[in-house]
């Protein structure tokens, strides 16, 4: 089946600095949604995309949709301590039928 | 407006035993998806209902069944739990069938001694 690779698997970084994170797959994808996750929680949505190319920002985040619809990008600037948690990519499968998600990215910032 | 909630929170059973989880959609989506996550590792595809029909089921033995209720809300049962069960369990609803953005719930913690 489609499957979905996250890099890196996980991080630490300083408090301030910028943080990049991708997500790939060997498949097409239509839609493209990242997540985060707080520890016992469930996933919040923090970006969706829709069109190839497509560039969206939300506060400190901006993601973008991959041209050749096989990948994703998610930065995060300026990072804060409670960017703390593990970052989820998820793509539409071909067949419109269901989300794919990546394995996560675990984010651990430092004062 | 609500957001998608599940109850329990926390679920302890033993090995053997059956649990029913549930879950209340955002008011408005007709697709339910439920996900098994264990500690650690990330979220694994387990059912998807859409007006009230089971339209897809993730790579899990039949003990792991549900149902979708006219009012959209579902249930998940775990029959015969096994110790690996333990997990948090995510519910998540869209407005589509398939395609639409997933929201998620909190989650239930099911612990099996």
């Amino acid at each position: 089946g489609q499957q979905l690779n996250q890099s890196p698997q996980s991080m630490f970084i300083q408090e301030g600095e910028d943080v990049s994170m991708n997500c790939t797959s060997s498949s097409i994808f239509n839609t493209w949604l990242w997540y985060k996750q707080d520890p016992g929680e469930g996933p919040v949505l923090l970006i969706a995309l829709y069109k190839a190319g497509e560039l969206t920002s939300n506060g400190r985040l901006t993601a973008q949709f991959g041209i050749t619809r096989k990948d994703s990008f998610l930065n995060i600037s300026a990072s804060i301590p409670s960017d703390v948690g593990i970052y989820f990519c998820a793509g539409l499968d071909n067949y419109g039928q269901n989300f794919v998600f990546g394995p996560g990215t675990r984010l651990s910032v430092l004062p | 407006e609500a957001g998608v909630t599940q109850s329990p929170t926390h679920l302890i059973k033993t090995r053997g035993q059956q649990a029913t989880l549930r879950c209340s959609p955002i008011s408005g989506h007709t697709s339910v998806y439920w996900y098994q996550q264990a500690l650690g590792l990330g979220l694994q595809f387990l059912l998807w209902y859409d007006e009230g029909e089971e339209r897809n089921r993730g790579n899990f033995p039949p003990r792991f069944s549900g149902r979708q209720f006219p009012n959209y809300s579902s249930e998940l049962n775990v029959n015969a739990l096994e110790l690996e069960d333990s997990a948090l369990y995510l519910c998540a609803s869209s407005l589509a069938g398939g395609a639409g953005t997933q929201y998620f719930g909190p989650g239930t913690r099911l612990t099996v001694l």
